[in-house]
């Protein structure tokens, strides 16, 4: 079945670092990609998403580009911040329209 | 403000145990979905409602029963809680089935099984 995988965490940056967050997915067909975001103690809400190849989804400085060549979603972003500090989650829509999340990955961003 | 409620929102229960988690929603959305979050798992479906009077059996459903009556709040139940039922206890809505629309979460309900 249709899976996502996200490199492991915990990710630990200083304040104004380049961050990358890997995600790669399987998938029967053609998904649309998201980024969920939790802050501490909140639930998640969507941060980005891209629905056909090539998109690029946008929000908050963050970006990730749909490569269907690669079954990928990275997530970057050029300068974090400390309010950044949260866990990340890459998903994806099943062909029913439900989410799959992968496994989350945990960013803590020092000053 | 509008969006998810959940609660309770911490919960200790004995092993067998019942009890349920209650979820309003005042979007009107149709769709209503529970997860459960475990460390290095991300999130799992465990039942989901198409709309008032349904329900579906996610990704893990086991132990676990559910209820909508009314079209705001979807209802999940532990009949004999297990401490494989610690987790923490996500509801979401949406508004339609495709998930481009995104889903509205709760803040959780965080479950102790002892």
């Amino acid at each position: 079945g249709d899976s996502v995988t996200q490199m492991e965490g915990p990710v630990t940056l200083s304040e104004e670092a380049f961050l990358t967050i890997n995600c790669t997915y399987t998938a029967t067909g053609y998904p649309s990609l998201f980024w969920y975001v939790q802050y501490p103690g909140e639930g998640l809400q969507l941060l980005l998403k891209a629905t056909k190849a090539d998109d690029k989804g946008s929000n908050k400085g963050f970006e990730a580009t749909y490569r269907k060549e690669t079954t990928s979603f990275h997530l970057e972003k050029g300068s974090v911040q400390v309010s950044d500090s949260a866990v990340y989650f890459c998903a994806l829509s099943d062909p029913g329209g439900k989410l799959i999340f992968g496994q989350g990955t945990e960013l803590s961003v020092k000053p | 403000n509008a969006g998810v409620t959940q609660t309770p929102k911490f919960r200790v229960l004995k092993t067998g145990q019942s009890m349920t988690l209650l979820c309003a929603q005042d979007m009107n959305h149709e769709y209503m979905y529970w997860y459960r979050q475990d460390p290095g798992m991300g999130l799992r479906l465990i039942h989901y409602s198409v709309g008032e009077g349904t329900t579906a059996k996610g990704e893990v459903p086991d132990g676990y029963n559910v209820s909508r009556l009314k079209k705001q709040n979807f209802l999940l139940g532990l009949e004999s809680a297990a401490p494989s039922q610690t987790s923490v206890y996500f509801c979401a809505s949406s508004y339609s089935m495709t998930a481009n629309y995104g889903y509205t979460f709760g803040s959780g309900t965080r479950l102790t099984v002892v």
